[in-house]
């Protein structure tokens, strides 16, 4: 398979725990896009990087939340200190550039955490 | 603000009717407009942009700058075309980079 990979899918942790996701793009794509989902929302935009280079940051993303993609290639989203709130699907896109031209993002399966 | 607004959260048609799932967006300056769908049990993917001003699985889309709506229509519904559907934008000051995604509406075909 291809396309962007997210892993671990599903992950259920205790209030308080600290959690890391990774994402792998696709291998040619420079962008790489962090989203979280509620139940009944759209994505939101959380963070994108262009190659290890973090662009943007949502106010959505507190100081709890941090994201790196050290050698360009994939990315790990960690949050400290979970919170109940903090429970969503955590989508990641990669895109080989960005512009009104380039930026078709492509989405990786997701990775739904639970926070008891 | 910058928003995508789906106002219908549901649309169940039966197979052979027309679809229209609305779109209005607020943003000032020249946002892109995008369509994606999710399949049941799939990723979230691309199903049209209105730059592209193409037709796609037979939905079109056409973005009407004066009511700031991107409408995805399609003449006849078909069962596979039941999934949620996402519009959302890109625009200027973020470099067409981030996307702003409304709520979704889901689409039930009915055979």
């Amino acid at each position: 398979d291809t396309g962007v990979s997210q892993d671990p899918r599903h992950k259920i942790t205790k209030r308080g725990q600290n959690v890391t996701f990774r994402c792998d793009p696709i291998s040619e794509h420079n962008r790489l896009y962090w989203y979280r989902q509620t139940l009944g929302q759209g994505p939101e935009f959380l963070t994108y990087f262009q190659n290890e280079a973090q662009l943007e940051k949502s106010r959505l993303l507190s100081d709890r939340f941090s994201a790196e993609r050290p050698k360009g290639s994939f990315s790990t989203l960690e949050i400290q200190r979970t919170e109940q709130g903090d429970s969503a699907m955590y989508l990641c896109a990669s895109s080989l550039g960005g512009g009104r031209s380039g930026n078709e993002q492509f989405f990786g399966p997701g990775t739904r955490l639970t926070v008891l | 603000a910058q928003r995508v607004t789906q106002p219908e959260k549901l649309l169940s048609v039966f197979k052979g009717a027309p679809v229209e799932l609305k779109c209005n967006y607020s943003y000032s300056g020249s946002p892109e407009l995008f369509w994606y769908v999710q399949y049941s049990r799939q990723r979230l993917q691309l199903l049209l942009r209105h730059i592209s001003r193409e037709s796609i699985k037979g939905f079109t889309a056409d973005l009407n700058k004066g009511e700031t709506s991107f409408h995805l229509k399609k003449p006849f519904a078909q069962e596979e075309d039941s999934a949620m559907y996402y519009c959302a934008l890109s625009g200027p000051s973020g470099g067409y980079n981030k996307l702003i995604f409304g709520a979704g509406t889901r689409l039930a075909v009915h055979p």
